[in-house]
């Protein structure tokens, strides 16, 4: 069975230091990763892709197979990135017809 | 494309009445998800469907929900009768396998049932 686990459910940092947002996962098959944000009282909308390999508004995240995580991360939050952040699964394939798996999401706010 | 549509986008209702949720995906998706959020247990899938055919109800909390899909381009959730726990906000998510895994989300609905 496919699971993603979110550690951390609350995560506080200051303007300008780095961020962290953990992700781990169980599958056995070739995963799909994906970071999904939502920001306050807005619709979750996807962040970034671990195919994609892009940094989007300076999130990078990088798939590490041998510890399956799936690592959210940015040098130097900014207020505008507090949201909810929650970590998909999706087997690439298969006969899923697309289902992700969430983690539990984790809310960061970023203080000024 | 005007993404995801759902409506209502606030449902207050009372314990023990029927509550309709409904969709529509972006046009040419193929694959239909409805999701529950609450603080405590996050978002859970609840059901999706697959051109139109329900693939996966596990998710479906108890035989007071039940979920459609007459035509690609609208789907309904409905829970009858309705209780207090019931209260969360409801997403419904496209997407078009085969071809991507991402999934568009609407803006979800907000039920309070009191």
């Amino acid at each position: 069975a496919q699971r993603v686990t979110q550690p951390e459910k609350l995560l506080s940092v200051f303007k300008g230091a780095p961020v962290e947002l953990k992700c781990n996962y169980s599958y056995s098959g070739s995963p799909e990763l994906f970071w999904y944000v939502q920001y306050s009282r807005q619709r979750l909308q996807l962040l970034l892709r671990h195919i994609s390999r892009e940094s989007i508004k300076g999130f990078t995240a990088d798939l590490n197979k041998g510890e399956t995580s799936f690592h959210l991360k940015k040098p130097f939050a900014q207020e505008e990135d507090s949201a909810m952040y929650y970590c998909a699964l999706s087997n690439a394939g298969g006969t899923s017809y697309g289902k992700l798996t969430f983690g539990q999401g984790t809310i960061l706010t970023v203080h000024p | 494309d005007a993404g995801v549509i759902q409506s209502p986008r606030h449902e207050v209702t009372e314990m023990g009445q029927e509550v309709t949720l409904r969709c529509k995906p972006i046009s040419g998706h193929n694959s239909l998800f409805w999701y529950r959020q609450t603080m405590m247990r996050g978002l859970e899938l609840l059901i999706y469907f697959n051109n139109n055919v329900p693939i996966d109800d596990s998710g479906m909390p108890e035989d007071r929900f039940s979920a459609k899909m007459p035509n690609a381009s609208f789907s309904t959730l409905k829970i009858q009768p309705s209780e207090p726990r019931d209260s969360a906000v409801y997403f419904c998510a496209s997407s078009l396998w085969g071809t991507s895994y991402e999934q568009y989300f609407g803006p979800g609905t907000r039920l309070t049932v009191t």
